[in-house]
């Protein structure tokens, strides 16, 4: 059956440039996360989407990173104008959005670096 | 959500049963244990969560105490592909769909 899938699996750019990456979670889940993992740290929680409600963006770490969810499924994490310390493996998560025990599933995740 | 204490490091011979402990000592009432490992190069994957009553599926079993202050996970039997680091995490059950807070976790190497 199909997981979360994520794209590009890697992405080299440039400082300045921009960059989205995308998320198709699974069919079905209603919530989406997005964490990021630098080199040497543990997971950092970015934003995540639950329906149709408002998502949570207290995780983002500056005004440079938005991230949409397009009917309700698929979501495109934006880079603006990025820095060398944005360099990490960005991961997607979603679960059902039904009970609060709901398991989350990962995606295999993009691994940015920005030269 | 309480904090957890593992093990930075742990070794584990092939076949034999890897036991991961997690600290949780201001575990609350309405906490769930999790268990999630990241192979390298991949995303977390789930393994195995619990609340009071000790927990069995085919992946592993969780061994949680009766003071809920501590619990274990066990892999019966370790092979080379369970090399990876293992996050132990605790959840508010009224927490909702709130996203997940990794620690350090263990990373558990196993041995041929």
């Amino acid at each position: 059956g199909a997981g979360v899938s994520q794209s590009p699996s890697n992405k080299v750019t440039e400082k300045g440039k921009d960059v989205e990456l995308r998320c198709d979670p699974i069919s079905g889940h209603t919530a989406l996360y997005w964490y990021r993992q630098s080199l040497g740290q543990g997971l950092e929680f970015l934003i995540y989407f639950q329906g149709n409600s408002a998502p949570d963006k207290s995780g983002l770490p500056s005004d440079r990173f938005s991230a949409e969810r397009t009917g309700g499924s698929v979501s495109t994490l934006t880079i603006q104008r990025t820095q060398q310390e944005d360099s990490a493996v960005y991961l997607c998560a979603s679960s059902l959005g039904v009970s609060s025990t709901d398991t989350q599933y990962f995606g295999p995740g993009t691994r940015l670096t920005v030269l | 959500d309480a904090k957890t204490t593992q093990p930075t490091s742990m070794d584990c011979a092939e076949g034999r049963a890897a036991n991961l402990p997690c600290n949780h000592s201001t575990i609350s009432g309405n906490e769930y244990v999790y268990w999630y490992r990241q192979i390298h190069s991949q995303g977390p994957q789930y393994i195995i969560h619990g609340l009071k009553n000790n927990e069995t599926n085919e992946m592993a079993s969780l061994i949680i105490t009766e003071d809920r202050k501590s619990s274990t996970l066990i892999l019966p039997h370790a092979t080379l592909r369970d090399t990876a680091v293992y996050y132990c995490i605790v959840r508010s059950w009224g927490s909702g769909n709130t996203p997940l807070v990794f620690g350090k976790g263990t990373r558990l190497s196993v041995i041929a």
